[in-house]
């Protein structure tokens, strides 16, 4: 079956901006995470969604950043009033439930604020 | 979240082995990942230790101390496209990871 799909690959806007990525899991897989990644760096932890259960925003970095999760299936991070140091890679990754399973990644969405 | 500790690199020749260590903040969950990434690529699945000991999947073997707070990654064989950076991730809760910084490995011919 299809991997975990992200849109888009790349995404360049002007400082201010708004902007939305899009992650789709893989079917079945009741557990999403969302990451930053910068250059050099490790996984930054975002935030987390579980089947229908409140989701752990405990990652999100400043309230510029909000995400949604519709019908448990896809998800989308939203960054408002972009700044220069949101460039990042945002990695999505799905699992079946929890640490005891592998997370799949999706290939990431390069967003670059200029 | 977790501490992980992890060499940012190393360098070896090509069928030679090379061991990545990590060690990690205890949490009381159980579980230790080893995860591959190429450069600008998304990160895959490596390996998975529940339980301590050594775990042999080809030319790729990983070993836990849960007690320790210590885990390795040996790498065997080496070849070129063995040139990424590996990710240690450790447990923090029940469903989140905490991953390392990750260590470059470079194969050189």
């Amino acid at each position: 079956g299809a991997g975990v799909s992200q849109s888009p690959s790349n995404k360049v806007t002007e400082k201010g901006k708004d902007v939305e990525l899009r992650c789709d899991p893989i079917s079945g897989h009741t557990a999403l995470y969302w990451y930053r990644q910068s250059l050099g760096q490790g996984l930054e932890f975002l935030i987390y969604f579980q089947g229908n259960s409140a989701p752990d925003k405990s990652g999100l970095p400043s309230d510029r950043f909000s995400a949604e999760r519709t019908g448990g299936s896809v998800s989308t991070l939203t960054i408002q009033r972009t700044q220069q140091e949101d460039s990042a890679v945002y990695l999505c990754a799905s699992s079946l439930s929890g640490t005891g399973y592998e997370q799949y990644f999706g290939p990431g969405t390069r967003l670059t604020v200029t | 979240g977790q501490n992980i500790d992890q060499p940012t690199e190393m360098t070896a020749t090509e069928g030679a082995i090379v061991q990545i260590n990590c060690t990690y903040q205890t949490s009381g969950f159980n579980g230790l990942f080893w995860y591959q990434q190429h450069a600008g690529e998304a990160p895959t699945f490596l390996s998975y230790n529940v339980l301590d000991g050594l775990e042999e999947k080809g030319r790729f073997s990983s070993f836990l101390s849960r007690s320790k707070g210590y885990s390795y990654l040996l790498l065997k064989e080496l070849q070129m496209k063995d040139s990424a950076s590996y990710l240690c991730a450790a447990p923090s809760n029940d469903y989140k990871l905490s991953f390392g910084a990750g260590t470059t490995v470079t194969v050189r011919a």
